[in-house]
């Protein structure tokens, strides 16, 4: 059975600050992995996306990858009230089905004005 | 149109109605997906089809049934549903054959079973 596991929070961060968001993966074969921010009462929006180890950056927001620790992570500088929504990790099942993705639960991600 | 669009956005049956949810994407995708999100779960993979060929099922009820006529459509035809099928609808789409397998989600149906 295929896992992604995320610390479901709520994780409350002060505005300015900086947000890290955590997940584990079970599948020493997947390749990509995603994060995706959903807004109460609306659909995942894909916000990142790492294929390498080590960081990636995209403004506000840095992914960062651990193949070996099986490790994949968030974080968003400079923490807005906007980014105040549930982040969901991704996974996807390598070899033949690279097509799939896994989810996390969400950790719901709460920044105080 | 933009994205990927679903409809209706809200649907309320009862357990003997026959309804169908209706997905458009036009991204020029090659694979297209149901997934179905309650409360306090993980987004759960409902259907997988990949070049209008359906290649994941993951031991859905019959009485979710879906169809893919074409590679920018994709349908879920409901019938006889339990209370226990409300939820969030999502659809999405990626492309499989160039190595992007990025999925991009349609706003999704919120459906009540009374």
């Amino acid at each position: 059975q295929k896992e992604v596991e995320q610390n479901s929070g709520p994780l409350s961060v002060p505005e300015g600050a900086i947000a890290s968001l955590n997940c584990t993966y079970s599948d020493r074969g997947s390749q990509s992995f995603f994060w995706y921010r959903q807004y109460s009462g609306k659909s995942p929006e894909l916000i990142m996306f790492i294929y390498s180890n080590g960081d990636k950056e995209d403004g506000r927001f840095t992914a960062q990858l651990n193949k070996a620790s099986q490790y994949v992570s968030l974080l968003i500088r400079d923490s807005q009230p906007s980014d105040s929504a549930t982040y969901l990790c991704a996974v996807n099942g390598g070899g033949g089905s690279n097509y799939k993705l896994t989810f996390g639960k969400g950790t719901l991600l709460t920044v105080n004005p | 149109e933009t994205g990927v669009t679903q409809t209706p956005r809200h649907l309320v049956m009862g357990m003997t109605n026959k309804k169908s949810l209706k997905c458009e994407q036009h991204l020029g995708h090659n694979a297209m997906y149901w997934y179905k999100q309650s409360a306090k779960k993980p987004l759960e993979l409902m259907f997988v089809y990949s070049l209008e060929e359906r290649v994941e099922n993951n031991s859905v009820p019959s009485r979710f049934s879906p169809e893919c006529p074409n590679s920018s459509h994709l349908f879920l035809h409901l019938h006889t549903l339990q209370p226990e099928d409300s939820a969030l609808y999502l659809c999405a789409s990626s492309q499989v054959r160039t190595g992007i397998y990025e999925q991009y989600f349609g706003p999704g149906t919120r459906l009540t079973v009374t």
